[in-house]
């Protein structure tokens, strides 16, 4: 079925970086924008960016640009968001959701999530 | 950034009952093309959110038509017109019209029964 598999829950130090992954499988990868969107417990979702598959070409929100680097593998129909000198603000679930390229249908396929912990 | 704002933020209801939240944009959502971009995500207690409309007005495959989404521009609603026990969870509006795009989503509102 169509669905979009992250990696497991991460604890990282302040000043490391994480690399969260995010595997579709039951549609063509390629077709669809992937974004990557964060969320602290209490809180709001928080949109970081998104790579396109097919040409590997991102675009961030400002407040991560910087920090934040998204890539894919199309071989494997995966893609990664890698955030680097983290702070214990960025503690959050962070979700993958596919968007299709072309004509806007929404964010209708997400993650599960993958809980990042940052504490020293 | 488009700065996205709903109410209420809190939302107690009785099943069977009719509901709307209410989410209002900083800036227009009306693209040149006519759509206004403006979705609808519904996180229930421990899940991923979901979508439920996109488009301001189009109903996500599989979402059940007592849900609907209307407005332009600024001001859009979400509608239910019959709340259900499964229907518990918290709504975000989402704009997606800002480019470079800037997704924002409203501060949620949370739905919960009597």
């Amino acid at each position: 079925q169509v669905q979009l598999v992250q990696s497991g829950a991460e604890v990282k130090k302040p000043g490391a970086s994480v690399r969260v992954s995010c595997k579709a499988s039951g549609f063509t990868f390629t077709s669809y924008d992937i974004n990557w969107v964060r969320q602290a417990t209490g809180q709001g979702p928080e949109w970081m960016g998104w790579v396109n598959p097919n040409s590997g070409n991102t675009d961030y929100a400002q407040k991560f640009r910087g920090r934040v680097t998204m890539t894919r593998d199309t071989s494997i129909s995966t893609a990664y968001m890698e955030l680097s000198s983290l702070r214990s603000d960025d503690t959050a679930v962070y979700y993958c959701a596919r968007e299709k390229i072309g004509p806007y249908y929404g964010m209708d396929v997400w993650g599960q999530g993958t809980t990042v912990t940052v504490s020293s | 950034d488009i700065v996205m704002t709903q109410s209420p933020l809190s939302l107690p209801v009785t099943p069977g009952e009719p509901v709307s939240i209410s989410c209002r944009s900083s800036q227009s959502l009306l693209h040149r093309d006519g759509y206004n971009y403006l979705d609808w995500y519904l996180q229930k207690p421990g899940q991923s959110p979901h979508l439920l409309i996109y488009l301001g007005s189009n109903r996500a495959s599989g979402v059940p038509d007592r849900f609907s989404g209307s407005g332009s521009g600024t001001d859009f609603t979400l509608k239910i017109s019959r709340v259900e026990a499964e229907d518990v969870g918290v709504y975000y509006c989402m704009q997606a019209l800002q480019t470079p795009p800037a997704y924002t989503f409203g501060q949620g509102t949370k739905l919960e029964i009597k």
